[in-house]
């Protein structure tokens, strides 16, 4: 089967770092996404990594590490509006098709 | 450039009764989806187009749901008749090409949240 995981809920202050760690297990993985949802919102694209290492884009950056079944999300320099549920999501590959598994999101709460 | 577009914004319906949701995806987006999000949790797929094809579908309940993509462009998500654990928040996303090879991100509607009474 597959299965993601993250934790429920973080916390942080302003101007900290927070890391958000996802595990998976996944017959057909092919990369890891992270996606960032405020509340009522849409989901909205942070990151995607195929490969292992960092990949840095402004204050958040992703690190993958295929041989752990592991990535993580960094977020630096935190400010209020980071305040939202951020999901892994696995992209799994199933002969020729391709899909999106989503991990059931860590809320991020980010206090002044 | 506009977003992914739907509506309704919100529905609030009776057991039993039938809905539809509507989706027009970024233009120029072939592949379209609809995912459906319980509280506290990830999107789920429930379908997924390339063009007007549904190429997996394999997540719908076929037996009260159906979506079709006329002409390739915008959908239709039809629950018939709708249940008390339908309620939940529709949402459709679209992305650019086909979804195999290559990554290509996915944007995503506002979405249709649905309650049941």
């Amino acid at each position: 089967g597959q299965s993601l995981e993250q934790p429920s809920e973080v916390t942080a202050v302003e101007g900290a770092i927070v890391q958000i760690n996802c595990t998976y297990q996944t017959s057909g993985f092919y990369g890891l996404s992270w996606y960032q949802q405020h509340d009522g919102g849409a989901p909205t694209f942070l990151s995607y990594n195929a490969l292992d290492g960092l990949e840095e884009t402004g204050r958040f950056s992703s690190f993958l590490s295929r041989s752990d079944s592991y990535g993580y999300l960094l977020l630096q320099e935190l400010q209020m509006k980071d305040s939202a549920s951020y999901f892994c999501a696995v992209r799994d590959r199933t002969g020729s098709s391709y899909k999106l598994i989503f991990g059931s999101g860590t809320r991020l709460l980010v206090r002044p | 450039e506009a977003g992914v577009v739907q509506s309704p914004r919100y529905k609030i319906i009776e057991k039993k009764q039938p809905v539809a949701f509507w989706c027009n995806p970024i233009s120029g987006h072939n592949t379209l989806y609809w995912y459906r999000q319980n509280l506290g949790q990830g999107p789920e797929l429930l379908i997924r187009y390339e063009n007007e094809e549904a190429v997996d579908d394999s997540q719908l309940p076929k037996d009260r749901f159906s979506a079709e993509r006329l002409k390739g462009v915008d959908s239709t998500l039809k629950i018939q008749p709708a249940e008390l654990g339908d309620s939940a928040v529709y949402l459709c996303a679209s992305s650019l090409g086909l979804a195999g090879g290559f990554y290509n991100e996915q944007f995503f509607g506002p979405g249709t949240r649905l309650t049941v009474l």
